[in-house]
Order: structure tokens, then C-alpha cells, then sequence
């Protein structure tokens, strides 16, 4: 089975300043997919952003954006701009293409945003 | 938008009570979840089906059985609820094998 590390359990950020999760994982696999999931207080986990792991260009979102490292099997998720919104749960989730239908997750990186 | 409904978002039960929790998608999506989540152990998967009457065990299928009937419709049971099932369960949904996965609003167990 595939893993998903994430090493930061908890961080934090200034209100308008920039903060980057990380998240590793571990696959033989070269064609799949990567996600990240915020989950706010009130528990509804949403997609915040995906990339493929077929494509090169990392993927953005908005103020959302990710350093996507296929070799070093890295998916950091950095949020520029923070705000106090962004105050949440984030997962980081591997899904294969090829292999089963199941996602696997980290264990996640709490956020806290400082006014 | 896509909405998947859990039936509760709080459930008490007491040890040996037969519980069963329902999941709901209005997007006629083939795969569904179920998720147990724990502090430091992220999102666990118990089972999921890929198509109605298919389930396959997660990781952690012991104590839990599934029942999909209905393509909208994915119901999660403990057979005899024992204290260690205290958490929190989140039901999924996706279009297919290489979509992101929709979420239900979760629902907090507490078995006494």
C-alpha cells in the first residue's frame, strides 16, 4: 500500500503571510494523482487543489499552490495571503490511476492563522 | 454542486447496539467511501464500493460491514458497536477512479 507522510503535525502562520505544508509519499507507481483536502472546523473535508502526476506544471488555485517534485515523490502545498478562513485541517491524499480505487492519506497538518 | 449527506452528524450508541450509518450522493458517482478518523492517524478507509452490490475491505474492515443497494446509496454497519469504534466516520464519493473524492459533513460516534 501506498503512504503518505506528512511531518508537521502543527504550524502556524501570520495573517497575509505565506506558509508551505509538505508531504511525501511513497509509490513504485509513475501515473497518478495528488490532493489536497482542508477540513475546517465544522468537519466538511473540501478539495482545495489536485495535480496529475503526468503533468510537469504544478497546479495552482488562487492563493493555493503546490511544488510538486515527482522524483523526490514531494507535494508541498504552499498558501500565500493567509487569512483567517484558512485556519483548518489540511490532508494531503495519493490516488493511483492504474491500481484499485482507494485514496490514501496523511495524517495531517493543523493550521493556525495569528491575526 | 455535489452533496453527499450523512444521515447524522451526532449518533450515542451503547456497547452491542447494532449501528447503522447512511451515506447519500446526489451525482451518480460509482465509487463511494467510508472513513474513519482518529486524532494522528488521519483518514483510514473501511470499505468502498465501486458499483452497486461491489464493496471491497480497507484497512481496517473488522467490526464493519457495507451495504450498497442503490448507486446513491452507501450504508456503513457495526454489527455489535464496542467502545474502540468511538469516532469520527466520513462518507465519500467519486465519478470515477481518477476524480477527487466529494465529502459528507462527517459523523461523530460516541459508543457507550
Amino acid at each position: 500500500a501506498q503512504t503518505v507522510t506528512q511531518s508537521q503535525p502543527e504550524m502556524s502562520v501570520q495573517e497575509a503571510e505565506t506558509v508551505t505544508l509538505s508531504c511525501t509519499y511513497d509509490t513504485s507507481e509513475s501515473d497518478y494523482y495528488l490532493f489536497w483536502y482542508k477540513q475546517p472546523p465544522s468537519r466538511q473535508m473540501i478539495l482545495v487543489i489536485r495535480q496529475e502526476a503526468y503533468k510537469q506544471q504544478n497546479a495552482t488555485e488562487n492563493r493555493f499552490s503546490v511544488n510538486f517534485q515527482k522524483a523526490a515523490k514531494s507535494f508541498s502545498l504552499k498558501i500565500s495571503d493567509s487569512q483567517l478562513g484558512d485556519a483548518a485541517m489540511y490532508f494531503c491524499a495519493y490516488r493511483s490511476a492504474n491500481t484499485g480505487n482507494q485514496f490514501y492519506f496523511g495524517t495531517g497538518t493543523s493550521l493556525t492563522v495569528i491575526p | 454542486d455535489v452533496k453527499v449527506t450523512q444521515s447524522s452528524r451526532y449518533l450515542v450508541k451503547r456497547t452491542g447496539e447494532k449501528v447503522f450509518l447512511e451515506c447519500v450522493q446526489d451525482m451518480d458517482h460509482e465509487n463511494m467511501f467510508w472513513y474513519r478518523q482518529d486524532p494522528g492517524l488521519g483518514l483510514r478507509l473501511i470499505y468502498f464500493s465501486y458499483d452497486v452490490k461491489m464493496k471491497e475491505k480497507g484497512d481496517i474492515p473488522e467490526g464493519y460491514s457495507v451495504s450498497r443497494e442503490k448507486k446513491e446509496r452507501f450504508s456503513l454497519i457495526l454489527e455489535s458497536a464496542s467502545t474502540n469504534q468511538t469516532s469520527m466516520y466520513l462518507c465519500a464519493s467519486s465519478l470515477y477512479r481518477y476524480a477527487e473524492a466529494f465529502f459528507g459533513q462527517g459523523t461523530r460516534l460516541t459508543v457507550v
